[in-house]
Protein backbone atom coordinates (compact mmCIF):
# COMPACT_ATOMS: atom_id res chain seq x y z
CA UNK A 1 0.00 0.00 0.00
CA UNK A 2 1.18 3.77 -0.58
CA UNK A 3 2.87 5.16 2.52
CA UNK A 4 4.84 7.84 3.02
CA UNK A 5 7.52 8.87 5.58
CA UNK A 6 9.18 11.93 6.43
CA UNK A 7 12.67 12.85 7.46
CA UNK A 8 14.95 15.42 8.72
CA UNK A 9 16.12 17.57 11.95
CA UNK A 10 13.78 18.52 14.61
CA UNK A 11 15.58 21.44 15.32
CA UNK A 12 16.99 24.35 12.84
CA UNK A 13 18.36 27.93 13.75
CA UNK A 14 16.88 30.98 12.80
CA UNK A 15 18.27 32.38 9.12
CA UNK A 16 19.19 28.69 8.54
CA UNK A 17 17.44 26.51 6.33
CA UNK A 18 14.91 23.67 7.00
CA UNK A 19 15.37 20.66 5.04
CA UNK A 20 12.99 17.42 4.68
CA UNK A 21 13.12 14.31 2.79
CA UNK A 22 9.48 12.39 2.10
CA UNK A 23 10.20 8.89 1.72
CA UNK A 24 7.41 7.04 -0.59
CA UNK A 25 6.41 3.43 -1.19
CA UNK A 26 3.76 1.71 -2.98
CA UNK A 27 3.96 3.33 -6.07
CA UNK A 28 6.41 5.75 -8.39
CA UNK A 29 6.35 9.27 -8.13
CA UNK A 30 7.47 9.02 -11.34
CA UNK A 31 4.04 7.87 -11.82
CA UNK A 32 1.13 9.91 -14.13
CA UNK A 33 -1.44 11.50 -12.00
CA UNK A 34 0.05 12.51 -8.90
CA UNK A 35 1.44 15.91 -7.44
CA UNK A 36 3.63 15.35 -4.21
CA UNK A 37 2.57 17.90 -1.62
CA UNK A 38 3.83 19.49 1.36
CA UNK A 39 1.73 20.73 4.06
CA UNK A 40 2.19 22.04 7.67
CA UNK A 41 -0.03 22.27 10.56
CA UNK A 42 0.78 25.25 13.43
CA UNK A 43 -1.56 24.47 16.52
CA UNK A 44 -2.45 28.09 16.57
CA UNK A 45 -3.15 28.23 12.89
CA UNK A 46 -4.67 25.28 12.01
CA UNK A 47 -3.39 23.44 8.92
CA UNK A 48 -1.18 25.28 5.70
CA UNK A 49 -0.51 24.43 2.24
CA UNK A 50 3.22 24.80 1.28
CA UNK A 51 3.78 23.60 -2.22
CA UNK A 52 3.65 20.53 -4.88
CA UNK A 53 5.77 19.27 -7.63
CA UNK A 54 4.84 16.88 -10.36
CA UNK A 55 6.83 14.54 -11.85
CA UNK A 56 8.41 16.48 -14.70
CA UNK A 57 9.72 18.84 -12.12
CA UNK A 58 7.08 21.18 -12.45
CA UNK A 59 6.23 22.73 -8.93
CA UNK A 60 4.14 25.80 -7.67
CA UNK A 61 4.38 27.05 -3.98
CA UNK A 62 2.44 29.14 -1.66
CA UNK A 63 2.70 32.72 -2.05
CA UNK A 64 2.92 33.33 1.98
CA UNK A 65 5.77 31.91 2.05
CA UNK A 66 7.35 34.61 0.04
CA UNK A 67 9.58 32.25 -2.26
CA UNK A 68 11.36 30.71 0.71
CA UNK A 69 10.43 27.45 -0.34
CA UNK A 70 11.89 24.75 -2.78
CA UNK A 71 10.55 21.22 -3.53
CA UNK A 72 12.44 18.90 -5.63
CA UNK A 73 12.38 14.91 -6.70
CA UNK A 74 15.39 12.25 -6.26
CA UNK A 75 13.16 9.89 -8.51
CA UNK A 76 16.39 7.18 -7.92
CA UNK A 77 15.34 7.09 -4.54
CA UNK A 78 11.74 7.79 -4.83
CA UNK A 79 12.10 10.76 -2.75
CA UNK A 80 10.65 14.51 -2.65
CA UNK A 81 12.17 17.21 -0.54
CA UNK A 82 11.72 20.28 0.62
CA UNK A 83 13.67 23.41 1.77
CA UNK A 84 12.64 26.26 3.65
CA UNK A 85 14.90 28.93 3.62
CA UNK A 86 15.86 32.12 6.25
CA UNK A 87 13.03 30.06 9.42
CA UNK A 88 12.09 31.82 11.70
CA UNK A 89 10.24 30.93 15.02
CA UNK A 90 6.66 31.03 12.70
CA UNK A 91 7.97 28.10 10.60
CA UNK A 92 7.46 25.91 13.96
CA UNK A 93 5.25 23.47 12.96
CA UNK A 94 4.50 19.28 12.07
CA UNK A 95 5.46 19.10 8.70
CA UNK A 96 3.40 16.88 6.97
CA UNK A 97 4.12 14.90 3.43
CA UNK A 98 1.08 13.82 0.96
CA UNK A 99 -0.24 12.50 -2.15
CA UNK A 100 -1.97 14.66 -4.79
CA UNK A 101 -4.09 12.27 -6.73
CA UNK A 102 -5.32 13.75 -9.34
CA UNK A 103 -7.81 13.03 -12.70
CA UNK A 104 -9.76 15.49 -15.35
CA UNK A 105 -7.81 18.43 -13.49
CA UNK A 106 -9.14 17.86 -9.78
CA UNK A 107 -7.27 16.34 -7.57
CA UNK A 108 -7.38 15.71 -3.89
CA UNK A 109 -4.95 14.72 -1.28
CA UNK A 110 -5.29 10.97 -0.15
CA UNK A 111 -2.29 9.92 1.49
CA UNK A 112 -0.43 11.54 4.19
CA UNK A 113 2.70 10.64 5.90
CA UNK A 114 2.36 11.11 9.51
CA UNK A 115 4.52 14.43 10.17
CA UNK A 116 7.69 15.54 11.19
CA UNK A 117 8.00 18.38 14.48
CA UNK A 118 10.49 20.82 13.41
CA UNK A 119 11.53 23.71 16.03
CA UNK A 120 13.31 27.04 14.93
CA UNK A 121 15.09 28.13 17.91
CA UNK A 122 18.63 29.27 18.68
CA UNK B 1 -6.78 33.30 -2.60
CA UNK B 2 -10.34 31.03 -1.42
CA UNK B 3 -10.85 31.54 1.70
CA UNK B 4 -13.12 28.26 3.57
CA UNK B 5 -14.82 29.23 6.81
CA UNK B 6 -15.81 26.26 9.17
CA UNK B 7 -18.90 26.79 11.56
CA UNK B 8 -19.39 25.74 14.15
CA UNK B 9 -15.99 25.63 15.31
CA UNK B 10 -16.93 23.31 17.89
CA UNK B 11 -19.15 21.70 19.09
CA UNK B 12 -20.91 18.91 21.56
CA UNK B 13 -22.52 16.29 20.77
CA UNK B 14 -24.08 12.79 22.61
CA UNK B 15 -23.69 9.37 20.70
CA UNK B 16 -26.22 8.50 18.04
CA UNK B 17 -27.08 12.41 17.28
CA UNK B 18 -26.54 13.98 14.28
CA UNK B 19 -23.16 16.02 13.72
CA UNK B 20 -23.67 18.96 10.99
CA UNK B 21 -20.19 21.43 9.81
CA UNK B 22 -20.74 23.66 7.63
CA UNK B 23 -17.50 25.02 5.40
CA UNK B 24 -18.37 28.17 3.48
CA UNK B 25 -15.76 29.20 0.14
CA UNK B 26 -15.37 32.53 -0.47
CA UNK B 27 -16.01 31.88 -4.49
CA UNK B 28 -17.53 29.39 -6.23
CA UNK B 29 -15.08 26.37 -6.24
CA UNK B 30 -17.71 23.81 -7.83
CA UNK B 31 -17.14 20.73 -6.04
CA UNK B 32 -13.65 21.04 -5.66
CA UNK B 33 -14.12 20.30 -1.54
CA UNK B 34 -12.85 17.99 0.48
CA UNK B 35 -13.55 16.37 3.96
CA UNK B 36 -10.63 15.45 6.20
CA UNK B 37 -10.76 14.03 9.88
CA UNK B 38 -7.63 14.55 12.15
CA UNK B 39 -7.30 13.04 15.47
CA UNK B 40 -4.89 13.81 18.42
CA UNK B 41 -1.24 12.74 17.06
CA UNK B 42 -2.45 11.41 13.69
CA UNK B 43 -2.37 12.45 10.19
CA UNK B 44 -5.59 13.57 8.56
CA UNK B 45 -7.42 11.26 6.87
CA UNK B 46 -9.77 11.79 3.80
CA UNK B 47 -13.25 11.45 4.57
CA UNK B 48 -15.36 12.43 1.51
CA UNK B 49 -13.88 13.46 -1.52
CA UNK B 50 -15.02 16.28 -4.34
CA UNK B 51 -17.89 17.30 -1.78
CA UNK B 52 -20.20 14.36 -1.76
CA UNK B 53 -17.80 11.10 -2.67
CA UNK B 54 -17.07 8.20 -0.49
CA UNK B 55 -14.01 6.59 0.62
CA UNK B 56 -13.70 3.26 0.72
CA UNK B 57 -13.10 2.04 4.06
CA UNK B 58 -15.00 5.23 5.49
CA UNK B 59 -18.75 4.31 7.80
CA UNK B 60 -21.33 5.08 5.65
CA UNK B 61 -22.48 7.07 8.48
CA UNK B 62 -20.17 10.01 7.02
CA UNK B 63 -21.60 12.28 4.00
CA UNK B 64 -20.95 15.24 2.20
CA UNK B 65 -23.17 17.54 0.06
CA UNK B 66 -22.99 20.64 -1.41
CA UNK B 67 -21.45 22.70 -4.48
CA UNK B 68 -20.22 26.48 -5.73
CA UNK B 69 -19.71 27.72 -2.45
CA UNK B 70 -21.55 25.74 0.70
CA UNK B 71 -20.96 22.45 1.87
CA UNK B 72 -21.75 19.81 4.60
CA UNK B 73 -20.38 17.30 6.31
CA UNK B 74 -22.92 15.22 8.02
CA UNK B 75 -22.31 12.63 10.66
CA UNK B 76 -25.17 10.45 11.34
CA UNK B 77 -25.72 8.64 15.03
CA UNK B 78 -22.32 9.66 16.09
CA UNK B 79 -20.12 7.40 17.75
CA UNK B 80 -17.26 7.66 20.32
CA UNK B 81 -14.77 7.00 17.99
CA UNK B 82 -15.47 10.48 15.82
CA UNK B 83 -14.55 12.88 18.67
CA UNK B 84 -11.94 14.68 16.48
CA UNK B 85 -11.09 17.81 14.52
CA UNK B 86 -12.42 18.07 10.92
CA UNK B 87 -11.29 19.69 8.11
CA UNK B 88 -12.55 21.28 4.41
CA UNK B 89 -9.95 21.64 2.11
CA UNK B 90 -10.50 23.24 -1.76
CA UNK B 91 -8.26 22.07 -4.56
CA UNK B 92 -10.41 24.23 -7.20
CA UNK B 93 -7.31 27.23 -6.88
CA UNK B 94 -4.17 27.71 -6.14
CA UNK B 95 -3.05 28.25 -3.58
CA UNK B 96 -4.99 25.47 -2.30
CA UNK B 97 -6.84 25.91 1.06
CA UNK B 98 -8.01 24.48 4.35
CA UNK B 99 -10.49 25.29 6.14
CA UNK B 100 -9.65 26.72 10.18
CA UNK B 101 -11.22 23.13 11.24
CA UNK B 102 -14.55 22.27 13.46
CA UNK B 103 -14.06 20.30 16.64
CA UNK B 104 -16.50 17.20 17.78
CA UNK B 105 -16.62 16.49 21.39
CA UNK B 106 -18.38 13.71 22.52
CA UNK B 107 -20.63 14.42 25.88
Amino acid sequence: QVQLQESGPGLVKPSQTLSLTCTVSGVSISSGGYYWAWIRQDPGKGLEWIGYIYNNGNSYYNPSLKSRASISLDKSKNQFSLKLSSVTAADTALYYCARDSCYGGSCNLDYWGQGTLVTVSS
Amino acid sequence: EIVLTQSPDFQSVTPKEKVTITCRASQSIGTNLHWYQQKPDQSPKLLIKYASQSISGVPSRFSGSGSGTDFTLTINSLEAEDAALYYCYQSSSLPKTFGQGAKVEIK
